[in-house]
């Protein structure tokens, strides 16, 4: 069985910083790209960001991005998004997708499948 | 305010078919590939239909998707009050160089 585990949300000063982890298993990790998406309370959900199976490629969202850093450790199976100087507008849940590229690094083709049950960030002082 | 356009609400009675619709450009909708997301708070999203028109092992046939041009479509026939839920449509922006989903559009099951 596929499956994504997130942690490390917590409550956070607005320009303090936090470290997401989500860790995979049940399928080859190193194979997927995976993406970080969130949900702000009342809102829709919003891209994040994105990263290679290889991590050579990564993409932002415009509205983290210079702020937000996504990374993977392949032989731990494990995507991380380290969020630096948080805003108030970054409290969300935030969820980690495996990306499906069926075509190799064509993007226009992707979809996300699984998606793991999310942690919550709180920025507030 | 998103790239794509869904109506916030939709609403139907069980048994009937519902539509939702999503509106966007040549550089998301009209290039690439619309898929659609289901999300109840609190829950993990879930892959409904993938690559316009596919739908993933599992999802009932009850669900489908269409697309035309630069927009696309997610119908829900012999609706059933577990189908009250948020629906989400995405796809990739050539432009902005990332994923782009639509509001959402709340579904309400009368």
């Amino acid at each position: 069985e596929v499956l994504l585990v997130e942690s490390g949300g917590g409550l956070e000063q607005p320009g303090g910083s936090l470290r997401l982890s989500c860790a995979a298993s049940g399928f080859t990790f190193r194979s997927y790209a995976m993406s970080w998406v969130r949900r702000a309370p009342g809102k829709g959900l919003e891209w994040v960001s994105v990263m290679s199976g290889g991590g050579e490629t990564t993409y932002y969202a415009a509205s983290v991005k210079g702020r937000f850093t996504i990374s993977r450790d392949n032989s731990k199976n494990t995507l991380y998004l380290q969020m630096d100087s948080l805003r108030v507008e970054d409290t969300a849940v935030y969820y980690c997708a495996r990306m499906v590229v069926p075509a190799s690094m064509f993007w226009g083709t992707s979809w996300f499948d699984p998606w793991g049950q999310g942690t919550l960030v709180t920025v507030s002082s | 305010q998103s790239v794509l356009t869904q109506p916030p609400s939709a609403s139907g009675t069980p048994g009937q078919r519902v539509t939702i619709s999503c509106s966007g450009s040549r550089s998301n909708i009209g290039s690439n590939s619309v898929n659609w997301y289901q999300h109840l708070p609190g829950m993990a999203p879930k892959l409904l239909i993938y690559n316009d028109v596919q739908r993933p092992s599992g999802v009932p046939d009850r669900f489908s998707g269409s697309k035309s041009g630069t927009s696309a479509s997610l119908a829900i026939s012999g609706l059933q009050s577990e189908d009250e839920t948020d629906y989400y449509c995405a796809a990739w922006d050539d432009t902005l160089k990332g994923v782009i989903f639509g509001g959402g559009t709340k579904l309400t099951v009368l």
